[in-house]
């Protein structure tokens, strides 16, 4: 299937400081990727759209100014965390579908904000 | 929005045994899909469906596209423990070419 790469894996970062999450895809080209946040135990909760070439489409009660995304080419988009607080500490997951509908999805970000 | 009823939510089950679990919607699906997810990874597509009433197996998994087209099931034979995870049913809600609504997730606990 078609590769997503996600990175860092795992970030830790103090209070107040940002943090950026990028999300590639290495073999196909992605006019649209996603970005979700998962709690332990949960299912995958979709933040925001990313569309590129244009504005991110963010789902309803996702600060867009808290979490910034960028689409800069076809085959990238980056989530920045602005101002992390605690509670933004979570898993971040990216994905990108294919032509077919089929969604590939990255290894996911562990945040960490202490 | 739009919802999928994904059960059951967890399952304990002796490894060797079968698995099943299934996915419900209220609206026709075009496509099913079904993820596995591990524990601090990412969700890893096992089987995508595109019409109804279509079968189609990867190894030990079995997936069906119900006849109707709104609801759709998994089966993995003769589990074994790597068979332990989160596993969800995906699809993309009619007229939407953007995202993906998920299932709730299946718990699965493969014991020695």
């Amino acid at each position: 299937g078609a590769v997503v790469s996600q990175h860092p894996s795992r970030v830790i970062c103090k209070s107040g400081t940002s943090v950026k999450i990028e999300c590639r895809s290495l073999d196909f080209q992605a006019t649209t990727m996603f970005w979700y946040r998962q709690f332990p135990k949960k299912s995958l909760m979709l933040m925001a759209t990313s569309n590129e070439g244009s504005k991110a489409t963010y789902e309803q009660g996702v600060e867009k100014d808290k979490f910034l995304i960028n689409h800069a080419s076809l085959t990238l988009s980056t989530l920045t965390v602005t101002s992390a607080h605690p509670e933004d500490s979570s898993f971040y997951i990216c994905s990108a579908r294919t032509r077919l509908q089929e969604a590939f999805f990255g290894q996911g970000t562990r945040l960490t904000v202490v | 929005g739009q919802q999928l009823n994904q059960s059951p939510q967890s399952m304990f089950i002796q490894e060797g045994e079968d698995v099943s679990m299934n996915c419900t919607s209220s609206s026709i699906f075009n496509t099913w899909l079904w993820y596995k997810q591990d524990p601090g990874e990412g969700p890893v597509l096992l089987i995508a469906l595109y019409k109804a009433g279509e079968l189609t197996s990867n190894g030990r998994l079995t997936a069906q596209f119900g006849i109707t087209r709104k609801d759709s099931f998994l089966n993995i034979s003769a589990s074994i423990p790597s068979d332990v995870g989160i596993y969800f049913c995906a699809g993309p809600p009619p007229g939407s070419a953007r995202q993906l609504t998920f299932g709730s997730g299946t718990q699965l606990t493969v014991l020695p």
